[in-house]
């Protein structure tokens, strides 16, 4: 079956701008996150949605951030006044339910976002 | 806090060659851990994972991992690169009580012929 989707794959835009980043999820999973990957480093934990609702946007970095996920599976992460430090790739993934203990997170392929 | 490090930033094997990636935790409690491979242009693919239980556990692709409390170590090995086994790889890991995995910064693996 199709996994984790993400559109556009690659973006650039000028500092200032607003994005938007969309992750279609695997179809019948609850669970969808957003991770951020800067370059040589680790993915970062964004926001994570159980549903329609952000259970958890603790690691948002601040409130340019913002993402939604209205009917329970596409979300789109919006980023307003984009600065050069935005630049990053962008990973959404997906569980089947809670996301805890040890079920899996499926991975898309990422929005690479350069900022200019 | 909980962290988790990979110490080697790159690592260069003949491929044939055994391979052994590290990985190192903090963590509280015993968290569930994994492994995951990222190639050019490619989502994040779980080749394994520890819930409990057998220390060592077996993967997709060839590979395995060994769970060592003693030394708060989750290593991946692989018996026999192949050059298709170039990519980056990343140790997560997580309480069983949370969703978020947390990273670390990852391997480069280089293959040569």
């Amino acid at each position: 079956g199709a996994g984790v989707s993400q559109t556009p794959s690659n973006k650039v835009t000028e500092k200032g701008k607003y994005v938007e980043l969309r992750c279609d999820p695997i179809s019948g999973h609850t669970a969808l996150y957003w991770y951020r990957q800067s370059l040589g480093q680790g993915p970062e934990f964004l926001i994570y949605f159980q549903g329609t609702g952000a259970a958890d946007d603790s690691g948002l970095p601040n409130d340019r951030f913002f993402a939604v996920r209205p009917e329970g599976s596409v979300s789109t992460l919006k980023i307003q006044r984009t600065e050069r430090g935005d630049s990053a790739v962008y990973l959404c993934a997906s569980s089947l339910n809670s996301g805890r203990e040890g079920e899996t997170q499926y991975f898309g392929p990422g929005t690479r976002l350069l900022v200019l | 806090a909980q962290s988790v490090t990979q110490p080697d930033i790159h690592i260069t094997v003949s491929e044939g060659a055994s391979l052994e990636l590290r990985c190192n935790y903090s963590y509280g409690a015993t968290p569930y851990l994994f492994w995951y491979v990222q190639s050019p242009g490619q989502g994040l693919q779980l080749l394994l994972k520890y819930f409990s239980g057998d220390t060592l556990v077996q993967g997709i692709k060839g590979f395995e991992a060994e769970f060592k409390r003693s030394q708060s170590s989750f290593n991946l090995r692989k018996p026999s690169v192949h050059w298709s086994d170039a990519a980056e790889y990343f140790c997560a890991g997580k309480m069983d009580s949370s969703y978020k995995l947390i990273f670390g910064s990852g391997t480069r693996l280089l293959v040569r012929p």
